[in-house]
């Protein structure tokens, strides 16, 4: 079975910290990609990664960077977090293949909660 | 701009078939219609995906219209581990793009 696991499932923060929240997939994914969920907004798509070192904006990026240094591994940062950042974040991967359309398995997701 | 619409909310009873449905009327060719159902304080959940044909897994049916502008997906035997949030997603490439789904729930 695929796992991605998150680095934390609560988290608390303060105005102005640097986040580092990790992610690691242990399927040999290609893709990852981070979302953020709010009530009423559903899933919006920060930042994804199709392979190590390559990132691209999805449709909320502003306020966020990631590192992906490790296959396995996909990093969101909020470099100074604010208290519209608190949110449920998800990590999520899920392979390629050539015509091939293959679904994404999401982790537990972490909650932060920037006070 | 929203691909998919989907009732906000739906209940059924446990042992019943749950009849989920999504329109879709500006789908293109080449993208597939991807079911997934969010269960309280978990991640995401795959459940099935089609292109133009109907499918069947373990967990679900998915009907497609011929003119694929909607579709239907079908839990046979709905169970109260089946109340959760369902997603109907239209995408042909990695990226997937969340609506608010229908909260399906189940009653004893």
């Amino acid at each position: 079975d695929v796992k991605v696991t998150q680095s934390s499932r609560y988290l608390v923060k303060r105005t102005g910290e640097k986040v580092f929240l990790e992610c690691v997939q242990d399927m040999d994914h290609e893709n990852m990609f981070w979302y953020r969920q709010d009530p009423g907004l559903g899933l919006r798509l920060i930042y994804f990664s199709y392979d190590v070192k390559m990132k691209e904006k999805g449709d909320i990026p502003e306020g966020y960077s990631v590192s992906r240094e490790k296959k396995e591994r996909f990093s969101l940062i909020l470099e100074s977090a604010s208290t519209n950042q608190t949110s449920m974040y998800l990590c999520a991967s899920s392979g390629v293949g050539e015509g091939v359309v293959y679904e994404q398995y999401f982790g537990p997701g972490t909650r932060l909660t920037v006070t | 701009d929203a691909k998919t619409t989907q009732p906000p909310s739906m209940d059924c009873a446990e042992g019943r078939a749950a009849n989920l449905p999504c329109n879709h009327s500006t789908i293109s060719g080449n993208e597939y219609v991807y079911w997934y159902r969010q269960i309280h304080s978990q991640g995401p959940q795959y459940i099935i995906h089609g292109l133009k044909n109907n499918e069947t897994n373990e967990m679900a049916s998915l009907i497609i219209t011929e003119d694929r502008k909607s579709s239907t997906l079908i839990l046979p035997h709905a169970t109260l581990r089946d109340t959760a949030v369902y997603y109907c997603i239209v995408k042909e490439d990695e990226k997937l793009t969340f609506g608010t789904g229908t909260r399906l729930t189940i009653i004893p």
